[in-house]
């Protein structure tokens, strides 16, 4: 099976601008959850997305938000974009069942806000 | 909210030996994962844990999830040089109930250093 895909892996915008960001997840798996990963915080859950629907969300503003299409593929974006948004932005899918907590990471999206 | 504490931060070690870190949290978990990330990629799953006492080995890795079900280890045999990176622990606490969908809570990483 094909792994996790993101979209694009570099990003260069200005404070200010929007931006958004792809994640296919793995043939199957039907939860998509999104974090973000910067030196000084580690990895931070931003929300998670299934069927369609957001189950969960972490402590961000509402500048951040996601969505997922039908076929599982999910899409994040942050508007008025600060300095502090500089991140690699994670998405990770998992199996729905008894082994939903595996999740699986693609490569990541580098942002930076300049 | 939930933090798990990883140790040690960094290691240099040379390569063939062995390597040990362990997460702790104040709380209990349901869950034990270990990933491990290199420079500019996203964090590839190692070993998944499920019940307290458990030991599971994926080639000269082995994890085991503590009996208190508070803690995790993470046993690296005869290091390489490919086996630098950022190893992380993550997991799902506990009676989280709907704030646990699709969020893993991280540790803070240890970094590894194999000198030839």
């Amino acid at each position: 099976k094909a792994g996790v895909t993101q979209t694009p892996r570099y990003l260069i915008k200005t404070r200010g601008q929007q931006v958004t960001l792809s994640c296919s997840p793995i043939s199957g798996h039907r939860s998509v959850s999104w974090y973000q990963q910067t030196p000084g915080q580690g990895l931070q859950f931003l929300f998670e997305y299934f069927s369609e629907t957001q189950r969960n969300k972490g402590n961000f503003p509402g500048r951040f938000s996601g969505r997922q299409f039908s076929n599982s593929r999910s899409e994040m974006n942050v508007s008025t974009l600060e300095l502090g948004d500089s991140a690699l932005y994670l998405c990770a899918s998992s199996p729905s069942g008894e082994y939903s907590h595996e999740q699986f990471f693609g490569p990541g999206t580098r942002l930076t806000v300049l | 909210g939930q933090q798990l504490n990883q140790s040690p931060q960094s290691m240099f070690i040379q390569e063939g030996e062995d390597v040990s870190m362990n997460c702790t949290s104040s709380s209990i978990f349901n869950t034990w994962l270990w990933y491990k990330q290199d420079p500019g990629e996203g964090p590839v799953l190692l070993i998944a844990l499920y019940k307290a006492g458990e030991l599971t080995s994926n080639g000269r890795l082995t994890a085991q999830f503590g009996i208190t079900r508070k803690d995790s280890f993470l046993n690296i045999s005869a290091s390489i040089p490919s086996d630098v990176g950022i190893y992380f622990c993550a997991g799902t606490p506990a009676n989280a109930g709907g704030t646990s969908y699709g969020k893993l809570t991280f540790g803070q990483g240890t970094i590894l250093t194999v000198h030839p």
